[in-house]
């Protein structure tokens, strides 16, 4: 089974300012088709989840240009340049190459 | 847009059968090659439980599968989750979703006490 770990898990951040999260997986999720299936997904409160980020690196409709990911193979980063108020939820990747294996999640909140 | 609902009992007895329906309106069912149940314990993480296609083809989650049966009926448009021999740990607000890219239901909380 691919294990996904996530970190941090909690990740203060004063509004403007840029924010990281890493998220790592057991095995490669690079598909011999050249895609990672890496998703990323922000729960806000109260909210079902959405999708943010597909294929390691590919923003969802709607999803602010602030919000970027990347990496390859098992090491994956999500990074938002200038975070606002309304990025507060939990961030969770998930690999779609194996069955759906979600990671822990990382709190973002608003120093 | 298509909307997801999921509907079902809210409380289910230790040892029942958990039994949800996801409707799906705004579009045909047809308009996903597969739709997806999620679940969440309360103020806990997602686990994903397993997916059908709209022909009825299924995969399911390894450590849900000797419990898990999922159906279709196209015929009016929704999908259908069982969750049998459900104890405390299956207590969690299930989701229903044109999973991975798709919409999300609001999610329906399901309580599994005596």
């Amino acid at each position: 089974d691919i294990v996904m770990t996530q970190s941090p898990l909690s990740l203060p951040v004063t509004p403007g300012e840029p924010a990281s999260i890493s998220c790592r997986s057991s095995q490669s999720l690079l598909h011999r088709n050249g895609y990672n299936y890496l998703h990323w997904y922000l729960q806000k409160p109260g909210q079902s989840p959405h999708l943010l980020i597909y294929f390691g690196s590919n923003r969802a409709s709607g999803v602010p240009d602030r919000f970027s990911g990347s990496g390859s193979g098992t090491d994956f980063t999500l990074k938002i340049s200038r975070v606002e108020a309304e990025d507060v939820g939990v961030y969770y990747c998930m690999e779609a190459l194996q069955t759906y294996t979600f990671g822990q999640g990382t709190k973002l909140e608003i120093k | 847009q298509v909307q997801l609902q999921e509907s079902g009992p809210g409380l289910v007895r230790p040892s029942g059968t958990l039994s949800l329906t996801c409707g799906v309106s705004g579009g045909s069912i047809s308009i996903s090659d597969w739709w997806s149940w999620v679940r969440q314990p309360p103020g806990k993480g997602l686990e994903w439980i397993g997916e059908i296609s709209q022909s009825g083809s299924t995969n399911y989650n390894p450590s849900l599968k000797s419990r898990v049966h999922m159906s279709v009926d196209r015929s009016k448009n929704q999908f259908s989750l069982e969750l049998y021999s459900v104890t405390a740990a299956d207590t969690a607000i299930y989701y229903c979703a044109s999973f991975p890219f798709g919409e999300w239901g609001r999610g329906t909380l399901v309580t599994v006490s005596s």
